[in-house]
């Protein structure tokens, strides 16, 4: 099956500077890699996702880049927030099958 | 619109107890997922349908879990003789047809 692993597993930053967070996947098959942030008490919630046939997608803040040779993608926050504190999980399904095998998440602390 | 609902959003048993989880997903969706998250990990898979047909139930970690959808709607998970290592978040998600999933805030279940 799909193995994903996730570093860093906590990462601080001062508010405004950069994070990122990347993940490796073990299916080459897998071709959907989304991202989700969780806060305390809630479920994940989608903030980004990309697909095998492009590189790059970015959204305002947030970006992801893919290398589907080294098998990883990266979530790339920029200008961060106290808002955006909360733990990512990083996720892919092997083989395109929509069962969905999760990272084992980065708690992000922005310091004010 | 609305999202994914769970209810009971907690639930506390004495061991031995049978305990049912129940989720209303995005209306029209036909996938419906249930995801075991216990603290400070990532979501586990453990049951997948399409609409009412249950296709994967690889992730059951017992034959005391048991899960439903009738009607291809709402979804029960239904835990038979709690124990304490049932104590977890346990996740819904729905999609509708594409990738991504959305997920409801979870029922948190502490087993005593």
């Amino acid at each position: 099956g799909e193995n994903v692993e996730q570093h860093p597993s906590t990462l601080s930053v001062q508010e405004g500077d950069s994070a990122v967070i990347k993940c490796t996947y073990s299916d080459s098959a897998s071709n959907y890699f989304p991202w989700y942030k969780q806060e305390l008490g809630k479920g994940p919630q989608l903030i980004i996702d990309i697909r095998s046939n492009v590189g790059e997608k970015k959204d305002q803040r947030i970006a992801v880049t893919l290398n589907k040779t080294a098998k990883h993608f990266s979530l790339h926050i920029t200008e961060t927030q106290p808002e955006d504190s909360a733990v990512y999980f990083c996720a892919a399904p092997p083989g395109g099958y929509q069962k969905v095998t999760f990272g084992t998440g980065t708690k992000l602390q922005v310091i004010p | 619109g609305a999202g994914v609902s769970q209810s009971p959003r907690y639930k506390v048993a004495k061991r031995g107890q049978d305990v049912a989880l129940r989720c209303d997903p995005i209306s029209g969706h036909v996938s419906l997922f249930w995801y075991q998250q216990a603290l400070g990990q990532g979501p586990e898979f453990l049951t997948y349908f399409q609409n009412e047909a249950q296709l994967d139930k690889s992730g059951l970690p017992s034959d005391r879990f048991f899960a439903e959808r009738p009607e291809g709607s709402v979804s029960t998970l239904k835990i038979q003789r709690t124990q304490q290592e049932d104590s977890a978040v346990y996740l819904c998600a729905s999609g509708g047809g594409s990738d991504t999933q959305y997920f409801g805030p979870g029922t948190r279940l502490t087993v005593l």
